[in-house]
């Protein structure tokens, strides 16, 4: 079974400008979580999605925002770039909203703002 | 809130010694336990994993315990190899305030040939 994929792995952006990550989680797959990753704040939960609706939410700015398609993929976007905004995205799959909690990650997107 | 703490590194060992990476956790209830790892330019690859006290999660070597008790998840391994060396993350996925999971700060592990 494939693993989650992420695109574009590498991203260079400008401050001021927006960004889209994609995500496709596990075939089967129905909950997608995404997190930041940085030197200075480590892994920090952004969101998650399940059946197309975002159901948790973590303490980061409305510029960052998601979505989840009916095939469970998933998209992130944040706008209005900010040097800050550097670091790597993880986005992680999970099978439903069921006692099974783990999650299998993707190679993650790792954007630079320059 | 939950938290996760485990020991800061880098932790610097030889080739065939015993690892414990320390980690401690905050959390209401019974939480499911976790441990990540992550190679360099790479994502987070699942470890091992707890999903109630006393269970032994165990991989490639690689042992955690879950102690409800002291609250600890340790991870330890009896012989490493060059090829362990990476970023280590202990997390906590718990029952209150929606699902997320809750990483450590992380333990850099260097295994020296």
């Amino acid at each position: 079974k494939a693993g989650v994929t992420q695109t574009p792995r590498y991203l260079i952006k400008t401050r001021g400008q927006q960004v889209t990550l994609s995500c496709s989680p596990i075939s089967g797959h129905r909950s997608v979580s995404w997190y930041q990753q940085t030197p200075g704040q480590g892994l920090q939960f952004l969101f998650e999605y399940f059946s197309e609706t975002q159901r948790n939410k973590g303490n980061f700015p409305g510029r960052f925002s998601g979505r989840q398609f009916s095939n469970s993929r998933s998209e992130m976007n944040v706008s209005t770039l900010e040097l800050g905004d550097s670091a790597l995205y993880l986005c992680a799959s999970r099978t439903s909203g069921g006692a099974d909690k783990t999650q299998y990650f993707g190679p993650g997107t790792r954007l630079l703002v320059l | 809130g939950d938290s996760v703490t485990q020991m800061e590194g880098p932790v610097t060992l030889s080739e065939e010694a015993f690892l414990t990476i320390n980690c401690t956790y905050t959390a209401t209830g019974y939480p499911s336990l976790f441990w990540y790892v992550q190679y360099p330019g790479e994502g987070l690859q699942l470890l091992l994993k707890a999903t109630k006290a006393d269970d032994k999660g165990s991989n490639k070597g690689f042992e955690a315990t879950y102690r409800k008790e002291t609250t600890s998840f340790h991870l330890e391994k009896g012989s490493v190899q060059v090829s362990d060396s990476a970023v280590y993350f202990c997390a906590l996925s718990g029952n209150t305030g929606g699902f997320k999971t809750i990483f450590g700060a992380g333990t850099r592990l260097f295994v020296k040939a």
